[in-house]
């Protein structure tokens, strides 16, 4: 069956430092794959979307890479804040079409940002 | 725009109860769904819709059940509450970019 896998259950870092967050996925060929953000007692919220036939995007501070071959999505926070503390969660789409919108999510990773 | 709204925030209810979990959306998405969130389970589709009149399941359908007569909404049903079934529910809308939009989610409590 897909398995998608967050490494980390937790990340802790110092603020201003770049956090990177890994997600790796066997069984399936995603179509794309998401990144979402996730405070307490709260849903989760879009970040970015890159799609299988690109490498890389980018939005103000974050930046997510994939790797088809290695079946890995990098996730990077640069000059990290203590407001960027949250849980990460990572979602990918198998299929094009009617279920496109069917997420497989991981666990995700707590990321902690001491000042 | 209030997005994605669900009502009510918290239940509490006894084993073999049933209720309805309201969901919202105010974006003329086609594409709807739920999940649900459980400790060190991440969340998990168990209906969805992609559109008014269509649904189909999702990977924990059993004890469920959904219905779309309107793109706005899609509400949850729970048929008889067991206490598997707590958990922490979201209901989502899908943007034209394949983004989804989250609601705040429905704390539920079977006893």
């Amino acid at each position: 069956s897909q398995k998608i896998e967050q490494n980390s259950e937790a990340l802790n870092i110092q603020e201003g430092k770049t956090a990177t967050l890994t997600c790796n996925y066997t069984n399936y060929s995603p179509a794309y794959l998401q990144w979402y953000r996730q405070d307490p007692g709260r849903g989760p919220v879009f970040l970015l979307l890159i799609r299988e036939n690109e490498k890389e995007k980018r939005k103000e501070r974050l930046k997510v890479t994939f790797d088809t071959t290695l079946k890995q999505s990098l996730f990077h926070i640069t000059a990290s804040q203590p407001a960027d503390s949250a849980t990460y969660l990572c979602a990918l789409v198998r299929d094009y079409g009617g279920s496109q919108g069917n997420l497989i999510f991981g666990k995700g990773t707590k990321l902690s940002v001491k000042p | 725009n209030a997005g994605v709204t669900q009502t009510p925030k918290f239940q509490v209810l006894k084993t073999g109860q049933s209720m309805t979990l309201q969901c919202a959306q105010d974006m003329n998405h086609e594409y709807m769904s739920w999940y649900r969130q459980d400790p060190g389970m991440g969340l998990r589709l168990i209906h969805y819709s992609v559109g008014a009149g269509i649904t189909d399941q999702g990977e924990v359908p059993n004890g469920y059940n959904v219905s779309r007569s309107t793109t706005e909404d899609f509400p949850l049903r729970l048929l008889s509450a067991a206490p598997s079934q707590t958990s922490v529910y979201f209901c989502a809308s899908m943007g034209w970019g394949g983004e989804q939009y989250f609601g705040p989610g429905t704390r539920l409590t079977v006893t």
